[in-house]
């Protein structure tokens, strides 16, 4: 069974950072895009960024360049999202998902970031 | 860059049928036939119902059905079920990058 397990979400300062982490498990981790998509508080959703196998091809949104960094460890079936300078707009739910040819068909269920002074 | 655009809200009672629109330009659903609809329900992670503007994963009823016709897509859900009631998204690859719709709740009369 695939498990994506988000971690490392709270609550920061504007201007803060965060490592989120998503541990995954059930397949080969390797062999998949990844990506990280958010959902505001009773928003829709939006997708962020994401990175192929071996880590040679990264995209983003044009809203979190520069201050979102997407990675992944294939050692430990591990991906993650440095994300620095928050803003309040920042504040989501920030979930993992397997990216499989264009469409998302794994999804975690995520991790609450909360950007308030 | 801004996502397609869909309908706030779309009801029919059970065993009707129900088509959520998702309205992009040339540059996302009309450029490529890369059209995903997700659905999801309140507090849960968000399931892929259709891929690939019509094709259905493993285990998705054949009562969600889509398609595609210009820059729009569309998804139809024949045979409403309570089950059925969640808000919905479409998703489209943009070239590098990709963008969700606005999102449309089901309701089920």
């Amino acid at each position: 069974e695939v498990q994506l397990v988000e971690s490392g979400g709270g609550l920061v300062q504007p201007g803060g950072s965060l490592r989120l982490s998503c541990a995954a498990s059930g397949f080969t981790f390797g062999n998949f895009w990844m990506g990280w998509v958010r959902q505001a508080p009773g928003k829709g959703l939006e997708w962020v960024a994401n990175i192929n196998q071996d880590e040679s091809a990264k995209h983003y949104v044009d809203s979190v360049k520069g201050r979102f960094t997407i990675s992944r460890d294939n050692a430990k079936n591990s991906l993650y999202l440095q994300i620095n300078n928050l803003r309040d707009e920042d504040t989501a739910v920030y979930s993992c998902a397997t990216d499989s040819y264009h469409h998302l068909e794994h999804w975690g269920q995520g991790t609450l970031v909360t950007v308030s002074s | 860059q801004a996502g397609p655009t869909q309908p706030r809200s779309v009801s029919g009672s059970p065993g009707q049928s129900v088509t959520i629109s998702c309205t992009g330009t040339s540059s996302d659903v009309g450029g490529y036939n890369y059209v995903s609809w997700y659905q999801q329900h309140p507090g849960k992670a968000p399931k892929v119902m259709i891929y690939d503007v019509s094709k259905r994963p493993s285990g998705v009823p054949d009562r969600f059905s889509g398609s595609k016709s210009g820059n729009t897509a569309s998804l139809t859900i024949s045979g409403l079920q309570a089950e059925d009631e969640a808000d919905y998204y479409c998703y489209s690859y943009a070239g590098s990058c990709y963008v969700f719709g606005s999102g449309t709740k089901v309701t089920v009369l």
